[in-house]
């Protein structure tokens, strides 16, 4: 069974601080892995599609990687704005629907 | 370019009454989704629409549950009657590509209590 575990659950940095957020995955074959920001009450909102291992994308201060078995997205010197849920989903070969993860609560402090 | 749109925004209705939710994906975007999420869980699929056929529905009772995409553009997610655990965020997505990969872009949800 196609499964997306992340952790940690929740994360509280200083500003500045930089860290990274982990999401494993198991699936038969992968199709793509995709990172999404949730800020609340709103809907996720899509930063980053990877689609091989050893792939890398970035954005700002975020920087998506990608392995066999897992994904990273590291944060560096994040500001207080980067505050939000980031959820990780996977889609697997042959398959249309994507797989959520629960998501890590990402708090950065001023 | 507009996003999803989606509305109301908040409802609040008595158990075993009924409630529907719309949506109105990204112009030009044949697939549109259904999902459900509860607090501090990742979105659920419901149901997956190509155009106006559901493609994917093994997730949604149907018991109670109904949706339909008339002209393959709005769609409409019903309950019928609501109980007290479909409480939860119900969340449209559209996407631009219909089968391979799938980046989906969300609406903002419609926050759903029952009492």
């Amino acid at each position: 069974e196609d499964q997306v575990t992340q952790s940690p659950e929740a994360l509280r940095l200083q500003e500045g601080e930089s860290s990274s957020l982990n999401c494993s995955y198991t699936v038969s074959g992968l199709r793509g892995l995709f990172w999404y920001r949730q800020d609340p009450g709103k809907g996720p909102e899509f930063l980053f599609t990877l689609y091989s291992a050893g792939e890398e994308k970035e954005k700002e201060r975020l920087k998506a990687t990608l392995t066999k078995k897992e994904s990273f997205l590291h944060i560096t010197a994040p500001k207080p704005e980067d505050s939000a849920t980031y959820l990780c989903a996977v889609q697997a070969v042959g398959a249309s629907k994507i797989i959520f993860g629960s998501g890590t609560r990402l708090s950065i402090r001023p | 370019e507009a996003g999803v749109v989606q509305s109301p925004r908040y409802k609040i209705i008595e158990k075993k009454q009924p409630v529907a939710f719309w949506c109105n994906p990204i112009s030009g975007h044949n697939t549109l989704y259904w999902y459900l999420q509860n607090l501090g869980q990742g979105p659920e699929l419901l149901i997956r629409y190509e155009n106006e056929e559901a493609v994917d529905d093994s997730q949604l009772p149907k018991d109670r549950f109904s949706a339909e995409r008339l002209k393959g553009v709005d769609s409409t997610l019903k309950i019928q009657p609501a109980e007290l655990g479909d409480s939860a965020v119900y969340l449209c997505a559209s996407s631009p590509r219909m089968g391979d990969i799938n980046e989906q872009f969300f609406g903002p949800g419609t926050r759903l209590t029952v009492l």
